[in-house]
C-alpha cells in the first residue's frame, strides 16, 4: 500500500531561479491539493485539482505559481523566479470521496525549499 | 471566517501518561469536520482522527480520542498510555466547504509535543 508520494524531499536554489516539485497522490484518489508551511505554522491551503481540473486556487498562489495535474494522476507545482519568502515545506495531499462528507486528506512527506 | 486556536505551543509528558492537546474552533457552518494530524520531524502529516460535527459519540483511534464539546467549541486530543515515538507536532483542522462539494482545512498553529523516559 503505497501513501502519497512526493520528489524532491530537500530542494536549495538561489533566488531568481525555477523550480518544479511532483506530487504523486494515492492510486484511486481522484482529489488533490497542495499546501504551504511556513516555519512555525500549520499548513495553508494553495490549490486542489479534481481529476485533471484546477478548481480553486488560494490568494496566496501568485502568477509566479503554476500547478498542474495532466491525466488526473500525478501534479507538478512550478515556482518561478524564486524569492526568499518562498522558502518553506510543500505538502501534497490526496483523497477520495465521492459524496465529499468525512473526506480525509492524505499528505505526502512534502518538498522543503531553501531559496537563498 | 473560520478559525482554529491551539493555544499550547508545547507539552511535556511522561511515558505512558495520558496528555490532552487542546483546540478550539470558530464557525457559522453547522456541518463541519474535524481532523487531528501527527507532524514528526521528517514533515509528514500524518492523519489521527476526525470528527464530524453531527457525530453523537466521541471519535476513538486506539490510544487517540477526541473529547467533542460542541457547546463549547473545542475538539481536544486525548493520546493515552504515551510512547516516546509520539513526540511531534500535534495540528487540530477543519474542513472548509468550498463550492462544488469540496473541501479545504483550515490548519492551527500546533502544538509541540515531548514525551520523557
Amino acid at each position: 500500500d503505497t501513501g502519497v508520494s512526493q520528489n524532491p524531499r530537500h530542494k536549495i536554489t538561489k533566488r531568481g531561479q525555477n523550480v518544479t516539485f511532483r506530487c504523486d497522490p494515492i492510486s484511486e484518489h481522484n482529489r488533490l491539493y497542495w499546501y504551504r508551511q511556513t516555519l512555525g505554522q500549520g499548513p495553508e491551503f494553495l490549490t486542489y485539482f479534481q481529476n485533471e481540473a484546477q478548481l480553486e486556487k488560494s490568494r496566496l498562489l501568485s502568477d509566479r505559481f503554476s500547478a498542474e495535474r495532466p491525466k488526473g494522476s500525478f501534479s507538478t507545482l512550478e515556482i518561478q523566479r524564486t524569492e526568499q519568502g518562498d522558502s518553506a515545506m510543500y505538502l501534497c495531499a490526496s483523497s477520495f470521496n465521492p459524496t465529499g462528507a468525512g473526506e480525509t486528506q492524505y499528505f505526502g512527506p512534502g518538498t522543503r525549499l531553501l531559496v537563498l | 471566517a473560520q478559525k482554529i486556536t491551539q493555544t499550547q505551543p508545547g507539552m511535556f509528558v511522561q511515558e505512558k501518561e495520558a496528555v490532552t492537546l487542546d483546540c478550539t474552533y470558530d464557525t457559522s457552518d453547522p456541518s463541519y469536520g474535524l481532523f487531528w494530524y501527527k507532524q514528526p520531524s521528517s514533515g509528514e502529516m500524518i492523519f489521527l482522527i476526525y470528527q464530524g460535527s453531527y457525530d453523537q459519540q466521541n471519535a476513538t483511534e486506539g490510544r487517540y480520542s477526541l473529547n467533542f464539546q460542541k457547546a463549547r467549541k473545542s475538539a481536544n486530543l486525548v493520546i493515552s498510555a504515551s510512547q516516546l515515538g509520539d513526540s511531534a507536532m500535534y495540528f487540530c483542522a477543519m474542513r472548509e466547504a468550498l463550492s462544488g462539494g469540496y473541501n479545504k482545512l483550515i490548519f492551527g498553529a500546533g502544538t509541540r509535543l515531548a514525551v520523557h523516559p
